[in-house]
């Protein structure tokens, strides 16, 4: 089962921010959480990932919890290519991420 | 770069015929995953090739499923007897030795008649 639950699917209006949020309650210390986006009939495409401090690149930003249990990733002004199922995940040492269903997303004009 | 290829793109077959599935990782990339991922449905891992490690092979779904890594680099997944419930995109990941970034190719669009 994956470590990590999303919502099923969640909708946010062109140029505004969208906060994807997810937990992972049972993460372990040295588990990273990862972010994932999966637009249609592509393979996934690596976001951002953090292991307790925030982080930000050009595509997001990644906002943990003090006790890690969840996290956001938000995307500051979304556009409609960003429509997409985004992917939350922990993994460590063992490398083998468990993907779940991830969070459908829709930006809309 | 070059990033991570597959081919075919999309292979049709009729059930019981045995497939072939190739992988071109990034070069440099001491790792390699497969997963499949069905309509609707999340990524279901296959199995994970790390250097000169054992792979693990424990999701592969029964025996008639194995993959090889020759070299290091190119893989090729192969499903023996397809059936029906193996029609699924086929995804291959690769990452560098010890980065959990995975760089994802296009995928293979198995359909199993």
């Amino acid at each position: 089962d994956a470590k990590t639950t999303q919502p099923t699917s969640m909708d946010c209006a062109e140029g505004r921010a969208a906060n994807l949020p997810c937990n992972h309650s049972t993460i372990s210390g040295n588990e990273y959480v990862y972010w994932y986006r999966q637009i249609h009939s592509q393979g996934p495409q690596y976001i951002i990932h953090g292991l307790k401090n925030n982080e930000t690149n050009e595509m997001a930003s990644l906002i943990i919890t003090e006790d890690r249990k969840s996290s956001t990733l938000i995307l500051p002004h979304a556009t409609l290519r960003d429509t997409a199922v985004y992917y939350c995940l922990v993994a460590g040492n063992n490398r083998k991420l468990i993907w779940g269903l991830g969070t459908s997303l829709a930006v809309n004009p | 770069g070059a990033g991570v290829s597959q081919s075919p793109s999309n292979k049709v077959t009729e059930k019981g015929k045995d497939v072939e599935l190739r992988c071109d990782p990034i070069s440099g990339h001491t790792a390699l995953y497969w997963y499949r991922q069905s309509l609707g449905q999340g990524l279901e891992f296959l199995i994970y090739f790390q250097g000169n490690s054992a792979p693990d092979k424990s999701g592969l779904p029964s025996d008639r499923f194995s993959a090889e890594r020759t070299g290091g680099s190119v893989s090729t997944l192969t499903i023996q007897r397809t059936q029906q419930e193996d029609s699924a995109v086929y995804l291959c990941a690769s990452h560098r030795g010890n980065q959990d970034t995975q760089y994802f190719g296009p995928g293979t669009r198995l359909t199993v008649l």
